[in-house]
């Protein structure tokens, strides 16, 4: 069965310090993958996607993230965190065409702790 | 603006009394699901619908009901709330038409539990 894995419950990171929250799926597939952003007390955002083309995306809030198909990864970075940045991190990954449910199949989560 | 709706945003109920919490979206999207979340078990999938009066069970469906009488509103009926079922709850929407690779709207997830 297809899975996705975030290897980190919750990283903390000092403000302004570099961040890359991991990400890595289990498939024999091609497929799309998704990081979304949920901030306090709100529901998730998309923050970026990869689709097909350059396997470096880059997405809202200065966050970006690579796709690497021999490691079957696709982990988020930003160079510079910010307070705002403060968010738990959710890695999901789409099977359609080859899923007609269009279903995603999301990670556990990861927290992002920012301290000052 | 472009938004998804779900009240109540909290609830607090006690085992066996039937519940609704609804959902409804202004985008015009096709399809619409719900999921619960869970500390460490991220985000399962409980229903989803790909149109009026087309739904299906996600992964964790035992316990819930739904209906889509109308594309806007998809309402998650508990018919006899039980503790397991205290989660944070969210609906979501999006326009399949580009096969998988739609952005999922998230509406603002509503908190219940189950004493």
């Amino acid at each position: 069965a297809q899975s996705v894995t975030q290897l980190d419950s919750q990283v903390p990171v000092f403000e302004e310090a570099p961040v890359e929250l991991r990400c890595n799926y289990s498939s024999s597939v091609s497929v799309y993958l998704f990081w979304y952003v949920q901030y306090p007390n709100q529901g998730l955002q998309l923050l970026l996607k990869y689709l097909s083309g350059s396997t470096l995306v880059k997405g809202i809030n200065g966050f970006e993230a690579e796709f690497n198909k021999s490691q079957t990864s696709f982990h988020l970075r930003k160079p510079s965190v910010h307070i705002s940045d403060t968010a738990e991190y959710f890695c999901a990954v789409n099977l359609f065409p080859h899923d007609s449910n269009y279903q995603l199949i999301w990670g556990a989560g990861t927290k992002l702790i920012i301290k000052p | 603006e472009a938004q998804v709706t779900q009240n109540p945003r909290y609830l607090i109920t006690v085992t066996g009394k039937k519940l609704t919490v609804t959902c409804s979206q202004n985008m015009n999207h096709e399809y619409m699901s719900w999921y619960r979340q869970d500390p460490g078990l991220g985000l399962r999938q409980i229903y989803y619908s790909m149109n009026v009066e087309v739904t299906d069970k996600g992964d964790v469906p035992e316990g819930y009901k739904v209906s889509r009488k109308e594309k806007r509103n998809f309402p998650l009926i508990l018919e006899s709330p039980s503790p397991n079922q205290t989660s944070l709850y969210f609906c979501a929407s999006s326009e399949p038409e580009s096969g998988g690779t739609d952005t999922q709207y998230f509406g603002p997830g509503t908190r219940l539990t189950v004493l």
